[in-house]
């Protein structure tokens, strides 16, 4: 199985700041990653699939980035709505998808 | 659309089995590249995926409780169902359902059904 570890597990930051969460798979999965956003008592919302390509509706200050085995996750100018937890997802392997650990980002 | 609610009971004991069930709408599960997944939250931890069953009845399962996971899908009623046998308490969790197409991750997510395991 593919193991996706996440980085860091928590992160205080400040509206404003420019926030870097990265997660690495356990082998290649060629930028079959998302990113989703889970806010507490909700259901994830995705928010970048294939490493880079942003969803729908979602705001241009998220973008992802890599290949290979190392992603990230970068938030421009954090927001007071970005204060949530966010998750990583491997989707390369037909039969089997994991998720990383989750890296909560929280007020500073 | 696309909207997924999933249903179920809320406690079950240890050593029972957990039948939930997904209702969807705005898409069909006969419609080629579809899929839908069920993936569990236990309480402030993170996501974990399940199992995932395809348009054409392909089913996959996580390694981890495969043996105890059965996924099946009912198109005329549009509903997926999960069934988790011999339950812990360690299962106790959020249980989502979510909606997938071809090569996308899942985009359309339940609102998520709390589970607890307890005598």
């Amino acid at each position: 199985d593919i193991q996706m570890t996440q980085s860091p597990s928590t992160l205080s930051a400040s509206v404003g700041d420019r926030v870097t969460i990265t997660c690495r798979a356990s082998q290649s999965i060629y930028s079959w990653l998302a990113w989703y956003q889970q806010n507490p008592g909700k259901a994830p919302k995705l928010l970048i699939y294939k490493a880079s390509s942003l969803e729908s509706g979602v705001p241009s200050r998220f973008s992802g980035s890599g290949s290979g085995t190392e992603y990230t996750l970068t938030i421009s100018s954090l927001q007071p709505d970005d204060f949530a937890t966010y998750y990583c997802q491997q989707y390369y392997t037909y039969s089997s998808w994991t998720f990383g650990q989750g890296t909560k980002v929280e007020i500073k | 659309q696309i909207t997924l609610k999933e249903s179920g009971p809320t406690l079950v004991k240890p050593t029972q089995t957990l039948t939930l069930t997904c209702t969807f709408s705005g898409f069909s599960l006969s419609t080629s590249g579809v899929g839908v997944g069920w993936i569990r939250q236990p309480p402030g931890k993170a996501l974990e995926w399940l199992a995932l069953i395809y348009w054409n009845d392909d089913k996959r399962y996580s390694p981890s409780p495969k043996s105890r996971l059965t996924i099946t899908k009912d198109t005329s009623e549009n509903q997926a169902v999960l069934t988790m046998t011999n339950m812990d308490p360690v299962d106790t969790a959020t249980y989502y359902c979510a909606y997938k197409t071809g090569d996308r991750p899942f985009d359309y997510w339940g609102q998520g059904t709390l589970v607890t395991v307890s005598s």
